[in-house]
Protein backbone atom coordinates (compact mmCIF):
# COMPACT_ATOMS: atom_id res chain seq x y z
CA UNK A 1 0.00 0.00 0.00
CA UNK A 2 1.61 3.46 -1.22
CA UNK A 3 1.56 6.10 1.46
CA UNK A 4 0.11 8.57 -1.21
CA UNK A 5 -1.75 8.21 -3.91
CA UNK A 6 -1.79 9.93 -7.68
CA UNK A 7 -4.62 10.50 -9.99
CA UNK A 8 -4.86 10.02 -12.52
CA UNK A 9 -2.20 7.10 -13.16
CA UNK A 10 -2.54 7.77 -17.28
CA UNK A 11 -3.47 11.40 -18.64
CA UNK A 12 -3.06 11.72 -22.79
CA UNK A 13 -4.17 15.21 -23.54
CA UNK A 14 -3.10 17.38 -26.93
CA UNK A 15 -1.03 20.21 -26.74
CA UNK A 16 -3.14 23.48 -25.27
CA UNK A 17 -5.24 21.88 -22.85
CA UNK A 18 -5.12 22.59 -19.02
CA UNK A 19 -4.94 19.52 -16.32
CA UNK A 20 -4.58 18.94 -12.88
CA UNK A 21 -2.78 15.85 -11.01
CA UNK A 22 -3.65 15.24 -7.47
CA UNK A 23 -1.70 13.77 -4.93
CA UNK A 24 -3.44 12.27 -2.00
CA UNK A 25 -2.65 10.96 1.65
CA UNK A 26 -4.23 10.12 5.09
CA UNK A 27 -0.76 11.46 6.62
CA UNK A 28 0.25 15.01 7.59
CA UNK A 29 3.46 15.66 5.72
CA UNK A 30 5.91 18.02 6.75
CA UNK A 31 6.40 19.21 3.21
CA UNK A 32 5.75 17.58 0.06
CA UNK A 33 7.89 17.76 -3.41
CA UNK A 34 7.09 17.17 -6.83
CA UNK A 35 9.23 15.75 -9.72
CA UNK A 36 9.20 15.10 -13.52
CA UNK A 37 10.60 12.23 -14.42
CA UNK A 38 11.46 11.58 -18.26
CA UNK A 39 12.37 8.18 -19.85
CA UNK A 40 16.10 6.90 -19.13
CA UNK A 41 16.47 9.51 -16.33
CA UNK A 42 16.39 10.03 -12.87
CA UNK A 43 13.67 12.33 -11.28
CA UNK A 44 14.29 16.15 -11.27
CA UNK A 45 12.88 18.19 -8.53
CA UNK A 46 10.10 20.92 -9.29
CA UNK A 47 9.19 22.45 -5.98
CA UNK A 48 9.17 21.41 -2.83
CA UNK A 49 5.50 23.48 -0.24
CA UNK A 50 5.66 23.46 3.45
CA UNK A 51 3.15 25.44 4.25
CA UNK A 52 -0.30 24.16 4.56
CA UNK A 53 -2.57 26.27 1.60
CA UNK A 54 0.49 27.34 -0.21
CA UNK A 55 0.64 27.36 -3.59
CA UNK A 56 3.59 27.91 -5.91
CA UNK A 57 3.99 28.66 -9.54
CA UNK A 58 6.72 27.89 -12.04
CA UNK A 59 5.71 29.36 -15.27
CA UNK A 60 2.82 27.10 -16.35
CA UNK A 61 2.79 25.10 -13.74
CA UNK A 62 0.84 25.48 -10.64
CA UNK A 63 1.46 23.78 -7.55
CA UNK A 64 -0.82 24.10 -4.35
CA UNK A 65 0.03 22.32 -0.95
CA UNK A 66 -3.30 21.59 1.01
CA UNK A 67 -4.71 22.74 4.31
CA UNK A 68 -4.27 20.17 6.20
CA UNK A 69 -0.68 19.25 4.52
CA UNK A 70 -2.34 16.08 3.26
CA UNK A 71 -3.00 16.33 -0.08
CA UNK A 72 -1.32 18.72 -3.14
CA UNK A 73 -2.42 19.23 -6.90
CA UNK A 74 0.15 20.25 -9.77
CA UNK A 75 -1.93 22.31 -12.36
CA UNK A 76 -0.54 22.71 -15.49
CA UNK A 77 -1.84 25.75 -18.51
CA UNK A 78 -2.27 25.12 -22.02
CA UNK A 79 0.06 22.13 -21.53
CA UNK A 80 2.97 21.27 -24.14
CA UNK A 81 4.53 18.42 -25.68
CA UNK A 82 7.99 19.39 -23.50
CA UNK A 83 5.84 18.91 -20.30
CA UNK A 84 5.45 14.90 -21.41
CA UNK A 85 7.13 13.21 -18.71
CA UNK A 86 6.34 10.82 -15.23
CA UNK A 87 5.02 13.04 -12.32
CA UNK A 88 6.04 12.11 -8.54
CA UNK A 89 5.08 13.28 -5.59
CA UNK A 90 6.71 12.77 -2.46
CA UNK A 91 6.03 13.60 0.99
CA UNK A 92 8.12 14.21 3.79
CA UNK A 93 7.52 12.96 7.07
CA UNK A 94 10.07 14.97 9.97
CA UNK A 95 11.90 12.58 11.73
CA UNK A 96 14.83 13.21 14.36
CA UNK A 97 15.35 16.56 12.28
CA UNK A 98 15.39 14.98 9.01
CA UNK A 99 12.78 14.52 6.32
CA UNK A 100 12.23 11.21 5.09
CA UNK A 101 10.59 11.36 1.85
CA UNK A 102 7.77 8.97 0.49
CA UNK A 103 6.89 8.52 -3.06
CA UNK A 104 4.06 8.69 -4.76
CA UNK A 105 3.07 5.98 -7.91
CA UNK A 106 3.48 8.90 -10.37
CA UNK A 107 1.53 10.37 -13.47
CA UNK A 108 2.41 9.35 -16.63
CA UNK A 109 1.77 12.38 -18.78
CA UNK A 110 1.75 12.84 -22.76
CA UNK A 111 1.28 15.88 -24.49
CA UNK A 112 0.39 15.30 -28.49
CA UNK A 113 1.51 17.93 -30.62
CA UNK B 1 29.02 20.38 -11.67
CA UNK B 2 28.82 16.94 -12.82
CA UNK B 3 25.68 15.37 -10.99
CA UNK B 4 25.19 12.31 -9.04
CA UNK B 5 27.11 9.81 -11.29
CA UNK B 6 25.91 6.10 -11.51
CA UNK B 7 27.61 3.06 -13.18
CA UNK B 8 26.78 0.68 -14.74
CA UNK B 9 24.08 2.74 -16.55
CA UNK B 10 22.80 -1.21 -17.58
CA UNK B 11 23.44 -4.20 -16.65
CA UNK B 12 22.32 -7.62 -17.69
CA UNK B 13 23.13 -10.53 -15.47
CA UNK B 14 22.06 -14.37 -14.97
CA UNK B 15 20.72 -15.45 -11.71
CA UNK B 16 22.54 -16.05 -8.95
CA UNK B 17 25.35 -13.60 -9.90
CA UNK B 18 26.71 -10.96 -7.45
CA UNK B 19 26.05 -7.55 -8.70
CA UNK B 20 27.43 -4.46 -7.59
CA UNK B 21 26.19 -0.73 -8.69
CA UNK B 22 28.17 2.36 -8.17
CA UNK B 23 27.57 5.83 -7.15
CA UNK B 24 29.71 9.10 -6.93
CA UNK B 25 27.00 11.87 -4.87
CA UNK B 26 27.64 15.73 -5.90
CA UNK B 27 30.61 16.79 -3.58
CA UNK B 28 29.19 18.31 -0.48
CA UNK B 29 26.80 16.49 -0.07
CA UNK B 30 25.83 14.97 3.08
CA UNK B 31 23.45 12.66 2.67
CA UNK B 32 23.36 9.57 0.09
CA UNK B 33 20.05 7.24 -1.03
CA UNK B 34 19.41 4.13 -2.86
CA UNK B 35 16.48 3.93 -4.37
CA UNK B 36 14.94 1.12 -6.67
CA UNK B 37 12.18 1.74 -9.07
CA UNK B 38 9.50 -0.36 -10.74
CA UNK B 39 6.12 -0.48 -12.85
CA UNK B 40 4.34 -2.37 -9.93
CA UNK B 41 5.94 -0.73 -6.66
CA UNK B 42 6.58 2.85 -8.07
CA UNK B 43 10.27 4.33 -6.84
CA UNK B 44 11.08 2.85 -3.23
CA UNK B 45 13.96 3.95 -0.73
CA UNK B 46 15.89 1.55 0.07
CA UNK B 47 18.85 2.76 2.53
CA UNK B 48 20.74 6.30 3.43
CA UNK B 49 23.90 7.66 4.41
CA UNK B 50 24.65 10.74 6.62
CA UNK B 51 28.05 11.52 6.51
CA UNK B 52 28.84 7.98 5.37
CA UNK B 53 26.95 6.10 7.74
CA UNK B 54 24.22 3.89 7.29
CA UNK B 55 20.97 5.60 8.57
CA UNK B 56 17.83 3.48 8.06
CA UNK B 57 18.17 0.18 5.88
CA UNK B 58 14.26 -0.98 6.86
CA UNK B 59 13.86 -0.90 3.14
CA UNK B 60 16.43 -2.97 2.03
CA UNK B 61 14.37 -5.94 0.34
CA UNK B 62 16.59 -9.14 2.51
CA UNK B 63 19.79 -10.22 3.00
CA UNK B 64 20.52 -10.48 -0.39
CA UNK B 65 21.07 -6.69 -0.73
CA UNK B 66 23.89 -4.71 0.81
CA UNK B 67 25.16 -1.28 0.36
CA UNK B 68 28.49 0.25 1.84
CA UNK B 69 30.16 4.20 1.97
CA UNK B 70 33.61 4.12 2.36
CA UNK B 71 33.97 7.44 2.14
CA UNK B 72 32.43 10.96 1.30
CA UNK B 73 32.59 10.27 -2.65
CA UNK B 74 31.63 6.80 -3.16
CA UNK B 75 29.05 4.25 -2.37
CA UNK B 76 27.97 0.52 -3.33
CA UNK B 77 25.10 -1.57 -3.64
CA UNK B 78 25.36 -5.15 -3.85
CA UNK B 79 23.24 -7.93 -4.50
CA UNK B 80 24.51 -11.57 -3.65
CA UNK B 81 22.52 -13.74 -5.14
CA UNK B 82 20.59 -12.09 -7.80
CA UNK B 83 17.10 -13.19 -8.73
CA UNK B 84 15.02 -12.36 -11.69
CA UNK B 85 12.63 -9.84 -9.27
CA UNK B 86 15.42 -7.90 -8.91
CA UNK B 87 15.36 -6.65 -12.24
CA UNK B 88 14.55 -2.83 -11.83
CA UNK B 89 16.13 0.72 -12.36
CA UNK B 90 18.38 1.77 -9.15
CA UNK B 91 18.45 5.23 -8.24
CA UNK B 92 21.37 7.34 -6.41
CA UNK B 93 20.11 10.25 -4.78
CA UNK B 94 22.45 12.74 -2.89
CA UNK B 95 20.88 15.88 -0.65
CA UNK B 96 22.15 18.68 1.07
CA UNK B 97 20.12 20.64 3.54
CA UNK B 98 20.62 24.92 2.93
CA UNK B 99 18.15 25.87 5.33
CA UNK B 100 14.68 24.74 5.61
CA UNK B 101 15.06 23.16 1.36
CA UNK B 102 16.08 19.82 1.43
CA UNK B 103 17.24 19.46 -2.55
CA UNK B 104 17.55 15.74 -3.24
CA UNK B 105 19.60 15.10 -6.60
CA UNK B 106 19.24 11.85 -8.40
CA UNK B 107 21.47 10.09 -10.85
CA UNK B 108 20.51 8.96 -14.05
CA UNK B 109 20.14 5.21 -12.93
CA UNK B 110 20.65 1.80 -13.18
CA UNK B 111 18.70 -0.55 -15.16
CA UNK B 112 19.28 -4.07 -13.75
CA UNK B 113 17.82 -7.01 -15.33
CA UNK B 114 18.37 -10.72 -14.12
CA UNK B 115 17.68 -13.64 -16.30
Amino acid sequence: TQLLEQSPQFLSIQEGENLTVYCNSSSVFSSLQWYRQEPGEGPVLLVTVVTGGEVKKLKRLTFQFGDARKDSSLHITAAQPGDTGLYLCAGGLLLYNFNKFYFGSGTKLNVKP
Amino acid sequence: DAGVIQSPRHEVTEMGQEVTLRCKPISGHDYLFWYRQTMMRGLELLIYFNNNVPIDDSGMPEDRFSAKMPNASFSTLKIQPSEPRDSAVYFCASRRRDGYQETQYFGPGTRLLVL
